[in-house]
Order: structure tokens, then sequence, then C-alpha cells
């Protein structure tokens, strides 16, 4: 089954303890991308990737690090996380081809920082 | 700055009746998307909107674009409670590999 697969689905951490949320698709995609969604503000690119080795910044980078190391994963990190980091965060991938195809979006990683 | 701006942000309607969602963005782009995310789950894709004029029906759903206006809208014809979800558009700019995302519209049917 063609799908995006994020891990882990919840996440509880405290101040400053590093974490990694993984992203992984199985559809041979070239872009890949992450958000978070907070409420009243939608969606918000935080870094996207067009191929292995490429990575840009979106709008709210600060905080976040990612890797595109092999075409199929793109984990988020969060060296530091702080409070205001709590999120629900989705990754989602595109082929991109000719700028046409939408993303397909995994099922999301509610995260709580305390 | 870019910015695409939904709506109305909440909507709640009867059963049976036609609303439409407006989706209005400050850059120039022919790529709009449409998704829908139901309570909990994830974002699945609707409609992809790829020119002026562009028109796209699914259902009791209907996307359309204009460029030169810089709005999209997503009319909903004779609602049902099936289609209680909340609505994003998409932006991807004509330069750039960014997308950017509305603010979402909670649409809620009642019986």
């Amino acid at each position: 089954e063609a799908q995006v697969t994020q891990n882990p689905r919840y996440l509880i951490t405290v101040t400053g303890k590093k974490l990694t949320v993984t992203c992984s698709q199985n559809m041979n995609h070239e872009y890949m991308s992450w958000y978070r969604q907070d409420p009243g503000l939608g969606l918000r690119q935080i870094y996207y990737s067009m191929n292995v080795e490429v990575t840009d910044k979106g709008d709210v980078p600060e905080g976040y690090k990612v890797s595109r190391k092999e075409k199929r994963n793109f984990p988020l990190i969060l060296e530091s996380p702080s409070p205001n980091q709590t999120s629900l965060y989705f990754c989602a991938s595109s082929p991109l081809l000719y700028r046409v195809s939408p993303l397909h979006f995994g099922n999301g990683t509610r995260l709580t920082v305390t | 700055e870019l910015k695409v701006e939904q709506n109305p942000l909440f909507l709640s309607m009867q059963e049976g009746k036609n609303y439409t969602i407006y989706c209005n963005y400050s850059t120039t782009s022919d790529r709009l998307y449409w998704y829908r995310q139901d309570p909990g789950k994830s974002l699945e894709s609707l409609f992809v909107l790829l020119s002026n004029g562009a028109v796209k029906q699914e259902g009791r759903l209907m996307a359309s674009l204009d460029t030169k206006a810089r709005l999209s809208t997503l009319h909903i014809t004779a609602a049902v409670h099936d289609l209680s979800a909340t609505y994003f558009c998409a932006v991807l700019p004509s330069t750039g590999n960014q997308f950017y995302f509305g603010t979402g519209t909670s649409l809620t049917v009642i019986p």
C-alpha cells in the first residue's frame, strides 16, 4: 500500500530532551516536507526537500533540523525542544512531476513538550 | 509576505443548503490544491486546479480557480452530514517549491 508513515503518533517529552520524528514513504517521491498544524494558523511548512541531500527552509524552521540521506526517509529532529513546539506535525511527500501532484500526508505526530 | 486567506473560518450549515468557501492568495500561481481533514485525522487531497478557469467536481463539491483574481472557491451543493470536516486550500507559487496553506474552514453540517 502506498503510504507515508510517521512515528511516533504521540510523544510527550520535557524541555531540552532531543527527539526525532521519523517519516518514510514508499512511493519513490522526490519531494518531502514537514508541517506543523496549530489552531487558527493552518499548516505551516517547516522544511522541505526536493531530493536526496537537498533541503530548504520553510516558514518556521527555527528549532528544527532535517536530513535527507535516503530518498524514502525524511526525519525531523528537535535538538532542544521547547513548549512552543507543542503541536501536531505532519510529514508529506509528492512526486511533484510538472508541479501537478498533490501532497500525500502521513497520519501525524502529536507532540507535547512540558 | 505571501498570504493565503480562507473565508469563512467556521461554517455551520443545514443539510440540503448550498454554500461557498473562498480562498484568496497573494502571489502568482496556477497551482491550487484543496484538502479535507476529518477530526483527528490526516489531510486527504480533494482537488488539484492547474490553470485559470479550471473547474473540478466530485459529488457535492465543486472547486474553481481564477488566477487573475487570485481566488479559488469550493462550492458545496445540498450539504450532507458526511461533509462535516475542515477544508484547506494550498498554493504552490509559480516560482519556488514551498506550499502555502490557508487557515482552514471548519464545516459543520447540521441535520
